[in-house]
């Protein structure tokens, strides 16, 4: 079964750092790029940015460049996204997503990891 | 703020037929191919339309795509109470370089 499995809930303060993680499995981890997507409570969903396993090339929404950092270890089939300080404003529900179709600009998002809660408060 | 525009809200009792816009621009759905995902509450979204018009195994044929120009619609034929829903339009913009989703639209089963 093709799947992406996103690490726990985080409880976190303000200014800590913070690194969640999308597992994938049932297909070729290093062929298929994944995605990274906001929700804020009661909000619309937002595109953070495109990460591919295989080298590691990345696209970032300019909504979130220099904000979040996103990497991928393709030896645990891994995706990461990571925030050196967080602050209340990031408090939202990520999810991770993979990219099907040849090329990004044709690409839908057809598998989803099922949601990691972030809460940032003091 | 997101690029494409939907309206808000959608209703219809059951088996009706509810139509959702997504409005866009030269640069994303009118040189790309649109997207369309269902929310479920409390689920993560769910591919429902892919290319414009190509539904996905498992998806039932009362969920149709179309795209014209710079826009793009999300028809539901049969309207059933399970498809009460958050629905998002996305697709890529080539001046942003990146995905973009769209406002987002809830449809009420009356």
């Amino acid at each position: 079964e093709v799947q992406l499995v996103q690490s726990g809930a985080e409880v976190k303060k303000p200014g800590e750092s913070l690194k969640i993680s999308c597992k994938g499995s049932g297909y070729s981890f290093t062929d298929y790029w994944i995605g990274w997507v906001r929700q804020m409570p009661g909000k619309g969903l937002e595109w953070m940015g495109i990460i591919y396993p295989g080298d590691s090339k990345s696209k970032y929404s300019p909504a979130f460049q220099g904000q979040v950092t996103m990497s991928a270890d393709k030896s645990v089939t891994t995706a990461y996204l990571q925030w050196s300080s967080l602050q209340a404003s990031d408090t939202a529900m990520y999810y991770c997503a993979r990219l099907t179709g040849t090329t990004v600009w044709i690409g839908s998002f057809d598998i989803w990891g099922q949601g990691t809660m972030v809460t940032v408060s003091s | 703020q997101s690029v494409l525009t939907q309206p808000p809200s959608a209703s219809g009792t059951p088996g009706q037929r509810v139509t959702i816009s997504c409005s866009g621009s030269s640069s994303n759905i009118g040189s790309n191919t649109v997207h369309w995902y269902q929310q479920l509450p409390g689920t993560a979204p769910k591919l429902l339309i892919y290319r414009n018009n190509q539904r996905p195994s498992g998806v039932p044929d009362r969920f149709s795509g179309s795209k014209s120009g710079t826009s793009a619609s999300l028809a539901i034929s049969g309207l059933q109470s399970e498809d009460e829903a958050d629905y998002y339009c996305a697709a890529w913009d080539d001046s942003l370089n990146g995905y973009v989703f769209g406002t987002g639209t809830k449809v009420t089963v009356l």
